[in-house]
């Protein structure tokens, strides 16, 4: 049983287009997160949700746009792609407040931007 | 806001020996907890191990324990008897709310 899931593994796509990356989590977690893993692997928050509403939204380009329909869920869209946005998205779940449990992330989507 | 160090970029042991992984971390928040996480080539992020900002006890999970000195905000993790597996790259973190990493410590194990 996958604890969180992010689809699709891998994503190639041209420059300019529009693409989704879906995640689902079946921990019953009440947070959810968007972290973007750069090319020298580094790791930087994207956004978070906390039962669907959001309440973090680091400096990310506004054609990034992320949605919870419910608290298991959080989907994220990029329009017009660029090269810049070539990387390792992982979507991650945890329990707010913090008590210690961990963040659960999924096995990442590696977005490949030609 | 909350920053999180880790000084060396690589490291290598040899099978069965230790390694200590450095970290540092800055905060002005008193009750927040430390991670350890492991990433292998597979990319998948694996929780090796947690500490609670309040607990003096060091944290330990079989042979991965951890050092933490919470006024000098250092947080280093020990591998003992390394092996083959162990090689990743690894990343602390912390969190108060948000999980905030390090730049990562790529370790190599040689046979």
């Amino acid at each position: 049983d996958t604890a969180v899931s992010q689809t699709p593994k891998y994503l190639v796509t041209q420059m300019g287009n529009d693409k989704s990356i879906k995640c689902e989590q079946n921990l019953g977690h009440d947070t959810m997160y968007w972290y973007k893993q750069d090319s020298k692997k580094f790791l930087k928050i994207m956004f978070s949700y906390n039962n669907k509403e959001l309440i973090i939204n680091e400096t990310v380009p506004n054609r990034f746009s992320p949605k919870s329909p419910d608290k298991a869920h959080l989907n994220l869209h990029i329009n017009s792609l660029e090269l810049g946005d070539s990387a390792v998205y992982f979507c991650a779940s945890s329990q707010l407040p913090d008590r210690g449990g961990g963040y659960t992330f999924g096995s990442g989507t590696r977005l490949t931007v030609v | 806001a909350q920053t999180v160090t880790q000084s060396q970029p690589e490291m290598s042991v040899q099978e069965a020996e230790t390694v200590t992984l450095s970290c540092t971390y800055d905060t002005s928040e008193s009750d927040y907890y430390l991670f350890w996480y492991k990433q292998p080539p597979s990319r998948q992020m694996i929780l090796v191990i947690r500490q609670e900002a309040y607990k003096q006890q060091n944290a330990t999970e079989n042979r991965f324990s951890v050092n933490f000195q919470k006024a000098a905000k250092s947080f280093s993790l020990k591998i003992s008897d390394s092996q083959l597996g162990d090689a990743a790259m690894y990343f602390c973190a912390y969190s108060f709310n948000k999980l905030i990493f390090g730049t990562g410590t790529l370790l190599a194990v040689q046979p």
